[in-house]
């Protein structure tokens, strides 16, 4: 079993939609928890970054985190096309190996106008 | 632009040549990351430096591979002997200490094909 699991989907929605992606994790020392934008044949880009459980938004995105049941999310409000693209989670550890990502494998998403 | 650079950005080469890769990292961060990305799949760690210093090997870096970064500037990954299943695609990320944590950003990748 992977310490990280996303589902790969693939995920479609019309534009306009909530879009909801998820991950859950078995190592309960990963403390810092990321969530990446990867377009096709392109570098990931770093969306949101959370330390601590609870709720971040930045604009359209809200990133969530629930420590005790190794599980976090991230959701899209008003989706565009633009955001068509695969989402990765990725989180890290505290400890002598710091910033080590360990990344989902990704969810693909569509967004259809 | 003051992002991620690798080049090159696609790599063909036949089973059993030698390959580099290069990465120029943002210049204030003083960490930098090689990561590998297979088709379907979230990238893997290899090996990370601070500064010059390599702390870290995955058990995925063969001894076929080396990775450098001399000066703690631009690092290289080398790729000795290629085969078909090092086909993949060479990412770098840099990394800036946040929150007890590195925040790291990726370059646009290498995409390595053997034939």
């Amino acid at each position: 079993q992977k310490e990280v699991e996303q589902d790969p989907g693939p995920l479609s929605v019309p534009e306009g939609a909530i879009v909801s992606l998820n991950c859950t994790y078995s190592n309960s020392a990963f403390q810092y928890f990321m969530w990446y934008r990867q377009y096709s044949r392109k570098g990931p880009e770093l969306l949101m970054y959370t330390y601590s459980s609870g709720n971040k938004e930045d604009g359209r995105f809200t990133a969530q985190v629930d420590k005790s049941s190794k599980y976090i999310s991230l959701f899209i409000r008003d989706s565009q096309p633009s955001d068509s693209a695969t989402y990765l989670c990725a989180m890290s550890r505290r400890g002598s190996t710091l910033g080590r990502l360990y990344f989902g494998r990704g969810t693909q998403l569509t967004v259809w106008p | 632009d003051t992002g991620v650079s690798q080049n090159p950005r696609h790599k063909i080469t036949k089973r059993g040549q030698n390959v580099t890769f290069r990465c120029d990292p943002i210049s204030e961060h003083n960490r930098l990351y090689w990561y590998r990305q297979t088709l379907g799949q979230g990238p893997e760690f290899l090996t990370y430096f601070q500064n010059e210093a390599q702390l870290e090997k995955s058990r995925l870096l063969s001894d076929r591979f080396s990775a450098e970064r001399p000066k703690g500037s631009f690092s290289t990954l080398e790729i000795q002997r290629t085969e078909q299943g090092d086909s993949a695609m060479y990412l770098c990320a840099s990394g800036r200490l946040r929150e007890s944590s590195y925040e790291q950003y990726f370059g646009p990748g290498t995409r390595l094909t053997v034939t």
